[in-house]
């Protein structure tokens, strides 16, 4: 079956702007959750839906923001974008919130100029 | 605020030997632990997880041990081989779920 789908794949923004990322979970899978992943810092939990509904929040500033829609595709929205936010976006996905292992897409590859 | 830490950015070692990951978490909620590889423009795959009621757990070449006292764990490889090559990030989560990564260990085994 079809794994995690991650559009796009690369981007290149300017400060200021706005960027949604966008995931297709693994088909039956209900819960979707993102990461960054920047050098040294590792994988950074931003946030986890289950069922349209935000469950759990990382620590990330209120720019970051996501939804996930009735057929369990998930969009992260990153606004008023700076240098820093320059990252691998990871989406992740679960057959529900504790099933443990999580099943990851390939990421989007943001750039901020 | 770092609640899982892999304070090894890199390691090597030579084809055969054995490769030694370790990761240190500090949530005395986490009970439930995994490991993941991740290849170059790939995203992290499942490589071995451990519950909080097991010390040790087994698949194949890999081995997950957990120090809860500690709070420690590590992986080992062996015999490691040169396609084991990645990074590999540690993960705990409280009830399998709002998973916390660690930074990652760069792995690198020579032929």
């Amino acid at each position: 079956k079809a794994g995690v789908t991650q559009t796009p794949r690369y981007l290149i923004k300017t400060r200021g702007q706005q960027v949604t990322l966008s995931c297709s979970p693994i088909s039956g899978h209900r819960s979707v959750s993102w990461y960054q992943q920047t050098p040294g810092q590792g994988l950074q939990f931003l946030f986890e839906y289950f069922s349209e509904t935000q469950r759990n929040k990382g620590n990330f500033p209120g720019r970051f923001s996501g939804r996930q829609f009735s057929n369990s595709r998930s969009e992260m929205n990153v606004s008023t974008l700076e240098l820093g936010d320059s990252a691998l976006y990871l989406c992740a996905s679960s057959f529900s919130l504790d099933t443990g292992e999580l099943f990851f897409g390939e990421g989007s590859r943001l750039t901020v100029l | 605020d770092q609640q899982v830490k892999q304070n090894s950015p890199s390691l090597s070692v030579q084809e055969g030997r054995i490769s030694i990951l370790n990761c240190d978490y500090t949530n005395s909620m986490f009970d439930y632990f995994l490991w993941y590889k991740k290849y170059p423009a790939e995203g992290p795959t499942f490589l071995i997880s451990i519950s909080s009621i097991k010390d040790k757990n087994e698949d194949g070449r890999f081995t997950v041990f957990l120090n809860k006292s500690a709070k420690h764990l590590s992986l080992h490889i062996v015999p490691s081989q040169p396609g084991d090559s990645a990074v590999y990030f540690c993960a705990a989560s409280p009830r399998k779920n709002d998973m916390r990564f660690g930074a990652g260990t760069r792995l690198t085994v020579k032929p």
